[in-house]
């Protein structure tokens, strides 16, 4: 088991850059969770997906975050543009649903500049 | 609303003791789960215990419990022997009917020799 992967692990770029965070969720799951980590808001839930469909987006920010999932192995949070107060650390999540707990990648440290 | 409440921003404990960390919620879902994450400073999110709102005992898994009080609304992780690498940010999530998690603000545990 490989675990979730998310790349890449730290990303810095400037303000009005263009960004794409990857996740390669756990085979089998079918629950996939975009997740931002920040000192103010702590742990916010941006959008989950099931069997690859968009179930919730409304803790993404606003219209610059989009997320897709087109298969079943992969997943994109795109910022466009990018902002300062985008930085955080940006974990993607999955699990199979039901009692199982949600298994994170590493994150990725994102800082705008 | 869903709602997790950890009111302990950061806690002490020696080496070896007991030590509770809080954790409320508020949910109106009948069936619910609730769970503990550690993050250790190097970031990862650790999955720790589950605790199934049906489940009438408490959860254990090795040296951490869950003291589940549902009437009450409450889900204190109690970890048992303190170690130094218990010293962490510790997080409550709840997930609810629809397999959304939710997680409080966290509880910054350091353990003293």
């Amino acid at each position: 088991d490989a675990g979730v992967i998310q790349s890449p692990r730290h990303e810095v770029t400037e303000m009005g850059q263009e960004v794409t965070l990857r996740c390669k969720p756990i085979s089998g799951h079918d629950y996939l969770f975009w997740y931002r980590q920040t000192m103010m808001r702590g742990l916010e839930l941006l959008i989950y997906f099931n069997n690859n469909v968009p179930i919730d987006d409304s803790g993404m920010p606003e219209d610059r975050f989009s997320a897709k999932m087109p298969n079943a192995s992969f997943s994109t949070l795109k910022i466009q543009p990018s902002e300062p107060r985008d930085s955080a650390v940006y974990f993607c999540a999955s699990n199979h649903g039901g009692d199982s707990p949600l298994h994170f990648g590493n994150g990725t440290r994102l800082t705008v500049t | 609303a869903q709602k997790i409440t950890q009111t302990q921003p950061g806690m002490f404990v020696q080496e070896k003791e007991a030590v509770t960390l809080d954790c409320t919620y508020d949910t109106s879902d009948q069936s619910y789960g609730l769970f503990w994450y550690k993050q250790p400073s190097s970031g990862e999110m650790i999955f720790l215990i589950y605790q199934g709102s049906y489940d009438e005992q408490n959860a254990t898994e090795g040296r951490y419990s869950l003291n589940f009080q549902k009437a009450r609304k409450s889900a204190n992780l109690v970890i048992s022997a303190s170690q130094l690498g218990d010293s962490a940010m510790y997080f409550c999530a709840m997930r609810n009917t629809g397999n959304q998690f939710y997680f409080g603000t966290g509880t910054s545990l350091t353990v003293i020799p």
